[in-house]
């Protein structure tokens, strides 16, 4: 089924560990997303990219660096993971009009930093 | 800078009751839209109904409405017969118009349980 696929769907990390999620998406899609959501926090946006080639910063962008593989794929890459960054993440996709039914959500990653 | 406003942290709703989910915005967009998406306990973001800035009439999904109040920047969510199912979290986003960047900026949710 067409939409934007999440891995891995958990993960646990030491301090200091690295990793990355990965996201991929087939609608064919020109911006993607990656949020984090917190218990009481709602999703704030981490980073996004507004077409292939192009990222910018979102509201947390602390801690996490991005790339744009391609059209397909937006990866988010935690260097030295903190217990702070325990959270779900979430990769959405979004057409180039934005509509309202534009924006596609991956399933999300849980993530626990210990 | 884009802000959104979710004041019930949580409502309670019995079965076949109306709720209202209250949302209030900021912009200075002269254009943009407004979302809300439904979140159940399994994790995954469902969208439930969208309202464009200019649009003249509320939006309305079956039993989904969105009381879209422009002067006071509310977008409530009016939910009409709820169901068991509809216990879950609501999320309010919005979005601004134009440009390249479509980016959702979120609420911080209001957990609805329907009561039998």
């Amino acid at each position: 089924n067409a939409g934007v696929t999440q891995t891995p769907k958990f993960q646990v990390l030491k301090t200091g560990q690295s990793m990355t999620l990965q996201c991929a998406q087939d609608m064919n899609h020109n911006s993607m997303y990656w949020y984090r959501q917190d218990p009481g926090m709602g999703l704030r946006l981490i980073y996004y990219s507004a077409s292939e080639g192009t990222t910018d910063k979102g509201e947390v962008p602390n801690g996490y660096n991005v790339s744009r593989l391609n059209k397909r794929e937006f990866s988010l890459r935690l260097e030295l993971a903190a217990p702070s960054q325990t959270s779900v993440y979430f990769c959405a996709s979004s057409g180039l009009e934005g509509g309202p039914n534009g924006y596609t959500f991956g399933s999300g990653t849980r993530l626990t930093v210990v | 800078a884009q802000k959104i406003t979710q004041t019930q942290p949580g409502m309670f709703v019995q079965e076949k009751e109306a709720v209202t989910l209250d949302c209030t915005y900021d912009t200075s967009d002269p254009s943009y839209g407004l979302f809300w998406y439904k979140q159940p306990s399994s994790g995954e973001m469902i969208f439930l109904i969208y309202q464009g800035s200019y649009d003249q009439q509320n939006a309305t999904e079956g039993r989904y409405s969105l009381n879209f109040q422009k002067a006071r920047k509310s977008a409530n969510l009016v939910i009409s017969a709820s169901q068991l199912g509809d216990s879950a979290m609501y999320f309010c986003a919005m979005r601004r118009s134009g440009g390249s960047n479509y980016k959702l900026t979120f609420g911080k949710g209001t957990l609805l349980t329907v009561n039998p």
